[in-house]
C-alpha cells in the first residue's frame, strides 16, 4: 500500500483559506475513515479531523474535513500565523500491506 | 491528564533487538486500541502496526511483520514493541497513540523515543 498523495506544499496570506488535498483509490480514502493531524518540527502530531468531517472538542473550528470520490481535503480557512506546520491525512485502508496508511505529508507555509 | 510516554529507544547495529514501551495514565487504557507510528529523520508519518483493547489481535505493516511484536499488559497500562532483525532503514522516532474514536483517529501520542540502527 503505498502512502496517499498530498501536495509537496502550499502557502497562504494570514487570513486567507488554503486547502490540502489526499488522494487515494476506493480501497482507502474511499471509505469515511480519513483522519488529519497536525505537526510542528520536532513535536508529536496532533489529531484535527477524524472520520472525514469530525473535529475533536478544542479544535478551532477553522479547520474543516471533506471528501469527493477518493479524494480528501482539509481547509484552513483565516490562516493564522500558528498554523504553519507540517499536516497529514491518515485512511483505513483493505490492502493487505497495512490497516492503515498515511499521506505523504504537506507543509503549509504562512506568508 | 492524559498521558503516554515512550521509552527503550537507543543505538542499535543492525541485525539487533530492542524493546520500546509506552506508559499510559489518566484514561482507562484497557478501552482502547493502541497504536504505534514511526518518522523517520525528516520523512513522513508511517503506521506500523496495532493491539486491540484486549491483546487478543495485532496487525501489523508489511515492512515489519514477522520482526516486530506488540504485546500490552492491561494491569500495568503498558504497550510494548518488541523489535527485532533491526535494519537500518528502521532508524525512526517511534510514537505510541492512542486510537480514541476508532478507525485511526489517534488523539493522544507520546513525546517519541528514537530508535537508531547502525553500525
Amino acid at each position: 500500500q503505498s502512502a496517499l498523495t498530498q501536495p509537496r506544499s502550499v502557502s497562504g496570506s494570514p487570513g486567507q483559506s488554503v486547502a490540502i488535498s489526499c488522494t487515494g483509490t476506493s480501497s482507502d480514502v474511499g471509505y469515511n475513515h480519513v483522519s488529519w493531524y497536525q505537526q510542528y518540527p520536532g513535536k508529536a502530531p496532533k489529531l484535527l479531523i477524524y472520520d472525514v468531517t469530525k473535529r475533536p472538542s478544542g479544535v478551532p473550528d477553522r479547520f474543516s474535513g471533506s471528501k469527493s470520490g477518493n479524494t480528501a481535503s482539509l481547509t484552513i480557512s483565516g490562516l493564522q500565523a500558528e498554523d504553519e506546520a507540517d499536516y497529514y491525512c491518515c485512511s483505513y485502508a483493505t490492502s493487505n500491506t497495512s490497516p492503515y496508511v498515511f499521506g505523504t505529508g504537506t507543509k503549509v507555509t504562512v506568508l | 491528564e492524559v498521558r503516554l510516554v515512550e521509552s527503550g529507544g537507543g543505538l542499535v547495529q543492525p541485525g539487533g533487538s530492542l524493546r520500546l514501551s509506552c506508559e499510559a495514565s489518566g484514561f482507562t487504557f484497557r478501552n482502547y486500541w493502541m497504536t504505534w507510528v514511526r518518522q523517520a529523520p525528516g520523512k513522513g508519518l508511517e503506521w506500523v502496526g496495532h493491539i486491540r483493547e484486549d491483546g487478543s489481535d495485532q496487525y501489523y505493516v508489511d515492512s515489519v511483520k514477522g520482526r516486530f511484536t506488540i504485546s500490552r499488559d492491561n494491569s500495568k497500562n503498558s504497550l510494548c514493541l518488541q523489535m527485532n532483525s533491526l535494519r537500518v532503514e528502521d532508524t525512526a522516532v517511534y510514537y505510541c497513540a492512542r486510537d480514541y474514536y476508532g478507525w485511526g483517529s489517534h488523539d493522544q501520542w507520546g513525546q517519541g523515543t528514537l530508535v537508531t540502527v547502525s553500525s
